[in-house]
């Protein structure tokens, strides 16, 4: 399954909505029923986090600005109100088969 | 809290072998799947391999087949990565992973590995 963000770079003003799109080449839905599409932020030389699964779920500790959506072959985080702390990449993955795959990563700059 | 620590990384020469190992505390270590994925130099995220909580089903990447094994020691809190027959692509940071909702939940710092004679 090949993963594809848009847009690649996202040049956002503070304070500002931002929205990152996924699209897979074939629909994440699992044999069990749910779709595992996960959300993670990657800020320069640290690890990646996890901010959403299973689509719209927000991980422990993440910000309510952040919501994901989307279903079948298309998903969409978005960020209501940008902050500074946001900047870095962020991939979309799935795990609904092997091998799981990433989007390229979508960087997002302050204006 | 969920801790993970990966070791082992180096500088390696091209067909030559290399363990790392990711040590987990915080939780219970048996309850969960793992992954391992790498991230070339100024590249993204590419997903290597996965283990279920017990061992007992194993599954890798296809860059990775037949050259990479993934495990674990229960008894240790401990995952592994066998990594044979190196090749310069292979160049890059290992974070292992935690898998929970079908998602890798937490992650370690990572561990750099270099293919270079």
């Amino acid at each position: 399954i090949v993963m594809t963000q848009t847009p690649l770079s996202s040049p956002v003003t503070l304070g500002q909505p931002a929205s990152i799109s996924c699209r897979s080449s074939q629909s994440l839905v699992h044999s069990d029923g749910n779709t595992y599409l996960s959300w993670l932020h990657q800020r320069p030389g640290q690890p990646p986090r996890l901010l959403i699964y299973k689509i719209s779920n927000r991980f422990s500790g993440v910000p309510e600005r952040f919501s994901g959506s989307g279903t079948g072959t298309d998903f969409t985080l978005k960020i209501s109100r940008v902050e500074a702390e946001d900047v870095g990449v962020y991939y979309c993955m799935h795990a609904t088969q092997i091998p799981h795959t990433f989007g390229q990563g979508t960087k997002l700059e302050i204006k | 809290q969920v801790q993970l620590v990966e070791s082992g990384g180096g500088v390696v020469q091209p067909g030559r072998s290399l363990r790392l190992s990711c040590a987990a505390s915080g939780f219970t270590f048996s309850g969960y799947a793992f992954h391992w994925v790498r991230q070339a130099p100024g590249r993204g995220l590419e997903w290597v391999a996965i283990i279920s909580y017990d061992g007992s089903n194993k599954y890798y990447a296809d860059s990775v087949t037949g050259r990479f094994t993934i495990s674990r020691d229960n008894s240790y809190n401990t995952l592994y990565l066998q990594m044979n027959s190196l090749r310069a692509e292979d160049t890059a940071v290992y974070y292992c992973a935690r898998r929970d909702n079908g998602s890798p939940d937490y992650w370690g710092q990572g561990t750099l590995v270099t293919v270079s004679s």
